[in-house]
């Protein structure tokens, strides 16, 4: 059964800092990878997706990398802002199982200005 | 209205009521899902309904029934639940299909239940 664990739970930092979000997933024979953003209360919004083809992909100040073998993924946020203040989720796609995501239990992120 | 929309928002019932709860999105998708959110759990799905084809997580109580009458809308039909049952219920939806890759999926805001 597929697992995914992301460390740390919680994250504080100051604004401006880079940061490293953790994934990681015990079974590599994944399709792909996602990572998502929730704001408190609200629904999930897709950040960035990699194919398990894929090394990376980057959206503006997001870049995400996968390394299938060992079963890591990880976001690096660059010069965060308040704004970024939410709960990261990232979620792997095992293959022949259709669209059925396995989700970790979030970085829950606060950017103080 | 826009992408996946979900009511209600906020629910309050007791464990002998009978409630339902409706998604529906706008994107013109053909997969929809039913997700459960638990206080330090991690996001769990429950239903899946891809291509006209329903797929279950096995561990949901049968207190909790889907029904996908369309690709546009999907409920979860709620009965005699448990003060356990209360978390956020998200709906989801993706365009599903071979031979392109699957789409991300697009989630609804949720509705946040209470089961007293």
């Amino acid at each position: 059964k597929q697992e995914v664990t992301q460390i740390p739970a919680a994250l504080s930092v100051p604004e401006g800092e880079n940061l490293v979000l953790n994934c990681s997933f015990t079974d590599s024979a994944i399709y792909n990878l996602q990572w998502f953003r929730q704001d408190p209360g609200k629904g999930l919004t897709s950040l960035l997706l990699i194919q398990s083809s894929q090394r990376e992909q980057t959206s503006g100040r997001l870049n995400a990398s996968l390394d299938k073998s060992s079963g890591r993924s990880t976001l690096y946020i660059a010069a965060s802002q308040p704004g970024d203040s939410a709960t990261y989720l990232c979620a792997v796609r095992p293959h022949n199982a259709g669209n059925m995501l396995t989700f970790g239990g979030g970085t829950r992120l606060m950017v103080k200005p | 209205e826009t992408g996946v929309t979900q009511t209600p928002r906020h629910l309050v019932m007791g464990m002998t009521n009978k409630k339902s709860l409706k998604c529906e999105q706008h994107l013109g998708h053909n997969a929809m899902y039913w997700y459960k959110q638990s206080a330090k759990k991690p996001l769990e799905l429950m239903f899946v309904y891809s291509l006209e084809e329903r797929v279950e997580n096995n561990s949901v109580p049968s207190r909790f029934s889907p029904e996908c009458p369309n690709s546009s809308h999907l409920f979860l039909h709620l009965h005699t639940l448990q003060p356990e049952d209360s978390a956020l219920y998200l709906c989801a939806s993706s365009q599903d299909g071979l031979p392109n890759p699957p789409d991300t999926q697009y989630f609804g805001p949720g509705t946040r239940l209470t089961v007293l």
